[in-house]
């Protein structure tokens, strides 16, 4: 039973198109993250939600939009794909806002060609 | 603002060999600070934690101590095995904000 499930695993898109990423947590975890992996593994925190609300925006590009239904899940939609939108995103969900860590999903590689 | 830094990779060991992978942080408190690891095509897993200063948090026979005298959590392992090669993140959290992670630390273990 997986914890945190992204989807899907690999998206391979043209320049221009939206797309968008699904995240699901069954940890009953009250705060959701994505993160950004760039191709030198630095991680950057894009967005969190808590308990559906957003609490933070990071200087990310419009073009990505955060949406949750429900505290279980976050999605991130992204509109007019760019070269430099290609990456590994992942999810990632914490009780008490992080205090014990984080759980992370597997990720999704994402590349634009 | 908070941040953690960790010492360049990559590192490369003889299976058997002592790790040690320093970490220190810049926090205007006392943060919670982890270790996580990042196997190939896989996402980050807590390794372990410390939430107060002298705490030792300890999995899979590593080992980090989180010293404020120092402001360091550094990755110890007595002996390492193949399997251990990964990304190690370094990472601490305060005040309830956001996971702020290091730059990762690439090691690869050689049989």
């Amino acid at each position: 039973d997986t914890a945190v499930s992204q989807t899907p695993k690999y998206l391979v898109t043209q320049m221009g198109n939206d797309k968008s990423i699904k995240c699901e947590q069954n940890l009953g975890h009250d705060t959701m993250y994505w993160y950004k992996q760039d191709s030198k593994k630095f991680l950057k925190i894009m967005f969190s939600y808590n308990n559906k609300e957003l609490i933070i925006n990071e200087t990310v590009p419009n073009r990505f939009s955060p949406k949750s239904p429900d505290k279980a899940h976050l999605n991130l939609h992204i509109n007019s794909l760019e070269l430099g939108d290609s990456a590994v995103y992942f999810c990632a969900s914490s009780q008490d806002q992080g205090y014990y860590g984080y759980t992370f999903g597997s990720g999704t590689r994402l590349t634009v060609v | 603002g908070d941040s953690v830094t960790q010492m360049e990779g990559p590192v490369t060991l003889s299976e058997e060999a002592f790790l040690t992978i320093n970490c220190t942080y810049t926090a205007t408190g006392y943060p919670s600070l982890f270790w996580y690891v990042q196997y190939p095509g896989e996402g980050l897993q807590l390794l372990l934690k410390a939430t107060k200063a002298d705490d030792k948090g300890s999995n899979k026979g590593f080992e980090a101590t989180y010293r404020k005298e120092t402001t360091s959590f550094h990755l110890e392992k007595g002996s390492v095995q193949v399997s251990d090669s990964a990304v190690y993140f370094c990472a601490l959290n305060y005040n309830n904000n956001d996971m702020r992670f290091g730059a990762g630390t690439r090691l690869t273990v050689k049989p």
